[in-house]
């Protein structure tokens, strides 16, 4: 069975600081770990997708990376800003079907 | 592409009354999902759909919970009766292929409030 897991479950920074989200899996059999952003009252809004075959992904202030070996992946988010709150929540297929299994979320602040 | 859509994006109802939740997904995607997301259990997979079938249901929670997808373009969950325990936020989500391209792409959701 599958199982997801991320800590920490909050975090509350000043504004500028480099942080690290981790997020791991049991199952390490996955084809890509996909990161999500979710604002309070809003949908999901899907920032990475890492591939199995890949080790890191980049989008702007945000790096993913993916040890499939150790069922680890990490958020990377360079210089937060306010903006960045919100809940991160990372989620991988279970067992080679589409389904996707989420982790429980961190939530996190940057204040000014 | 507006992304997918979802209506009403509020209902609030009585115990008892039948609900209807509406999804549009993104054109040209052949994967249909829909979630449950509620402060106890997190997001939870009810059911979802590729090219217009049913894959897996598993995650529906009773009988009184069904989903349909007549054509590409369009999705209800349905409710019927309705009860306080369902009230939560239904997102549907959609995702252009399975494997490697499983991007899931979510709409606003819907909060629904069983009274």
């Amino acid at each position: 069975k599958q199982e997801v897991t991320q800590i920490p479950a909050a975090l509350s920074v000043p504004e500028g600081e480099n942080l690290v989200l981790n997020c791991s899996f049991t199952d390490s059999a996955i084809y890509n770990l996909q990161w999500f952003r979710q604002d309070p009252g809003k949908g999901l809004t899907s920032l990475l997708l890492i591939q199995s075959s890949q080790r890191e992904q980049t989008s702007g202030r945000l790096n993913a990376s993916l040890d499939k070996s150790s069922g680890r992946s990490t958020l990377y988010i360079a210089a937060s800003q306010p903006g960045d709150s919100a809940t991160y929540l990372c989620a991988v297929p279970w067992a080679n079907t589409d389904k996707l299994i989420f982790g429980t979320g961190t939530r996190l602040q940057v204040f000014p | 592409d507006a992304g997918v859509i979802q209506s009403p994006r509020h209902e609030v109802t009585e115990m008892g009354q039948e609900v209807t939740l509406r999804c549009k997904p993104i054109s040209g995607h052949d994967y249909l999902f829909w979630y449950r997301q509620t402060m106890m259990r997190g997001l939870e997979l009810l059911i979802y759909f590729n090219n217009n079938v049913p894959i897996d249901d598993s995650g529906m929670p009773e009988d009184r919970f069904s989903a349909k997808m007549p054509n590409a373009s369009f999705s209800t969950l349905k409710i019927q009766p309705s009860e306080p325990r369902d009230s939560a936020v239904y997102f549907c989500a959609s995702c252009p292929g399975s494997g490697s391209r499983n991007e899931q792409f979510f709409g606003p959701g819907t909060r629904l409030t069983v009274l």
